[in-house]
């Protein structure tokens, strides 16, 4: 079965320090993958995806995720966390279709 | 352009009444997603249409659920009849590009049946 995985339910960072938030991914083929971000009472938001080409992709907020093939794994990474940055974050992968496999969530706290 | 509309924002009905929540997709997307969210089940898919036309609704509950897209500008989520365990927040999302274009959602439904 395909699914995606995100082993932290929550990642706490300290502002201003590095932040990364994984995800990894069983899905046949050639998936595409993406990461969203949910604030409180608001729906998702596209952050960023990985079709083909360069492993680092770089999205809105300053965010950027590497693709690593050998790894099955597309880990969320910011150089400098905000708190504003604290938030639900949501890995997926295309499932055929325009379908998308969200995995279950992973809520990053950053504390001042 | 005004991304994706749904309404109502806030609905709460009792048990047993019929609940209709309604999604205007993105202009030129072809592709309308439902997903549900609660705290216990996470984001669940309910249903998705291409081109109008249901893909895959086996997300959907049970019977009590279903939903139309009778064009490419709307589509609805019905319960009928509505149980406290379907409250939650429900998301419309619609999509453009085909084998993997991102998903654009609204700002959800937030359902509560007493």
């Amino acid at each position: 079965a395909q699914s995606v995985a995100q082993p932290e339910d929550q990642v706490n960072v300290a502002e201003g320090n590095p932040l990364t938030v994984k995800c990894t991914y069983s899905v046949s083929g050639n998936p595409y993958l993406f990461w969203y971000v949910q604030y409180p009472n608001r729906g998702l938001q596209f952050l960023l995806k990985y079709i083909t080409g360069d492993n680092l992709v770089k999205g809105s907020y300053g965010f950027e995720a590497e693709f690593n093939k050998s790894q099955t794994s597309f880990h969320l990474k910011k150089p400098s966390a905000l708190v504003s940055d604290s938030a639900l974050y949501f890995c997926a992968a295309s499932g055929g279709y325009n379908k998308l496999i969200f995995g279950a969530g992973t809520r990053l706290a950053v504390h001042p | 352009d005004a991304g994706v509309i749904q309404s109502p924002r806030h609905e709460v009905t009792e048990m047993g009444q019929e609940v209709t929540l309604r999604c205007k997709p993105i202009s030129g997307h072809n592709s309308l997603f439902w997903y549900r969210q609660t705290m216990m089940r996470g984001l669940e898919l309910l249903i998705y249409f291409n081109n109008n036309v249901p893909i895959d609704d086996s997300g959907m509950p049970e019977d009590r659920f279903s939903a139309k897209m009778p064009n490419a500008s709307f589509s609805t989520l019905k319960i009928q009849p509505s149980e406290p365990r379907d409250s939650a927040v429900y998301f419309c999302a619609s999509s453009s590009p085909p084998g993997g274009g991102e998903q654009y959602f609204g700002p959800g439904t937030r359902l509560t049946v007493t």
